[in-house]
């Protein structure tokens, strides 16, 4: 079945630093692709999202590439910033109406 | 404003004590979803509803009912709640179905449920 691997954390980072988080997929056709955020004690937002193969999502300096080829869609960000210190959810939208998630990266940045 | 509101926010229960966690949404979104929240498993599918009366399984529905008599309302209902169901559990709705990804889903802000 459909599935998403994303890199385990925790991820910490000084400010500033480049960052990135890998995210591979598995599933039949082409699904959607996005990022979600789970800032602290908050539910999930939409981050950035991408519908088919060669999109780029970006939203808050934040970028995301739809690569078919390799089945990634791997996040990053050239400086980060504290206020970005939350988990990452990498996510597919499946042809069968569900949404498969991967099992979250936790990202700390350092002052 | 648009959001979408689950109650209670903590819950500390006892082995097999009936209880129903509650979500709304005001958005008049036609699509809505429970998910549980496990350390290194992500989010995973608990049940979802495409519309009123309209319910099916995800991913992990076992201990888990739901109902959807109004378009706005959709609790999910532990009939005999086990250790196993402690977890962090979120509601999430949609204009539509997640079938293309065009409409965002809008999470609540989540239940932590602990069951002793």
């Amino acid at each position: 079945g459909d599935s998403v691997t994303q890199m385990e954390g925790p991820v910490t980072l000084s400010e500033e630093a480049f960052l990135t988080i890998n995210c591979t997929y598995t599933a039949t056709g082409y699904p959607s692709l996005f990022w979600y955020v789970q800032y602290p004690g908050e539910g999930l937002q939409l981050l950035l999202k991408a519908t088919k193969a060669d999109d780029k999502g970006s939203n808050k300096g934040f970028e995301a590439t739809y690569r078919k080829e390799t089945t990634s869609f791997h996040l990053e960000k050239g400086s980060v910033q504290v206020s970005d210190s939350a988990v990452y959810f990498c996510a597919l939208y499946s042809s069968a109406s569900k949404i498969i998630f991967g099992s979250g990266t936790r990202l700390s940045i350092r002052p | 404003e648009a959001q979408v509101t689950q109650n209670p926010r903590y819950l500390i229960t006892v082995t097999g004590k009936k209880l129903t966690v509650t979500c709304s949404q005001n958005m008049n979104h036609e699509y809505m979803s429970w998910y549980r929240q496990d350390p290194g498993l992500g989010l995973r599918q608990i049940y979802y509803s495409m519309n009123v009366e309209v319910t099916d399984k995800g991913d992990v529905p076992e201990g888990y009912k739901v109902s959807r008599k109004e378009k706005r309302n959709f609790p999910l209902i532990l009939e005999s709640p086990s250790p196993n169901q402690t977890s962090l559990y979120f509601c999430a709705s949609s204009l539509s179905p997640p079938r293309s990804g065009e409409d965002t889903q809008y999470f609540g802000p989540g239940t932590r449920l602990t069951v002793l």
